[in-house]
């Protein structure tokens, strides 16, 4: 069964932290992808990873960096969190770039 | 561009009532389209896919029809549960499978 694993459910920081959000997949895939949800505006993309250390910013990725170093884990990176990011994160992966994304359950992130 | 639109939520239902949640897109050729499911505190799951127009895709009760004609991948359920309360998000890859878009998601509740 496929699985994506994100490293905490719920995540309460202090502005100008530094955030690190972890997500593993176990299903050999190429692809890991970082969103945000948030209510009325629904899923963006934040940033993308075709292979190990290839990156591409996706529709905001302002204030975020990521990191893959190796294939199964995905990192975001919230250099100096900021209470505009207080969001839902989510983590998926696919094999392919159109195939069907595989979900994690995603990071409440709460900044203060 | 290529975008996905769904119909504004939030719907609500009484169970046993038949549900329709319409989905439109907008992409060259044919894409492939999806529609996920988000239960209360949980990733994205898969919940069907078509590849091809006129194809059907189905699960657990819930059905879409990929209809070139009118570009559209409306999701449909005869007898809704309690446990259909979720938010549902269409979804389409393009033609080359280069991207993933997601609609806005539309939440549904069922009441007993």
């Amino acid at each position: 069964d496929v699985k994506v694993t994100q490293s905490s459910r719920y995540l309460v920081k202090r502005t100008g932290e530094k955030v690190f959000l972890e997500c593993v997949q176990d299903m050999d895939h190429e692809n890991m992808f970082w969103y945000r949800q948030d209510p009325g505006l629904g899923l963006r993309l934040i940033y993308f990873s075709y292979d190990v250390k290839m990156k591409e910013k996706g529709d905001i990725p302002e204030g975020y960096s990521v990191s893959r170093e190796k294939k199964e884990r995905f990192s975001l990176i919230l250099e100096s969190a900021s209470t505009n990011q207080t969001s839902m994160y989510l983590c998926a992966s696919s094999f392919i770039i159109g195939n069907p994304q595989y979900f994690g359950p995603g990071t409440r992130l709460t900044v203060l | 561009g290529n975008s996905v639109t769904q119909m504004e939520g939030p719907v609500t239902l009484s169970e046993e009532a038949f549900l329709t949640i319409n989905c439109t897109y907008t992409a060259t050729g044919y894409p492939s389209l999806f529609w996920y499911v988000q239960y209360p505190g949980e990733g994205l799951q898969l919940l069907l896919k078509a590849t091809k127009a006129d194809d059907k895709g189905s699960n657990k009760g819930f059905e879409a029809t990929y209809r070139k004609e009118t570009t559209s991948f409306h999701l449909e359920k005869g007898s809704v549960q309690v446990s259909d309360s979720a938010v549902y998000f269409c979804a389409l890859s393009d033609e080359a499978g280069n991207q993933f878009y997601f609609g806005t998601g539309t939440s549904l509740t069922v009441i007993p």
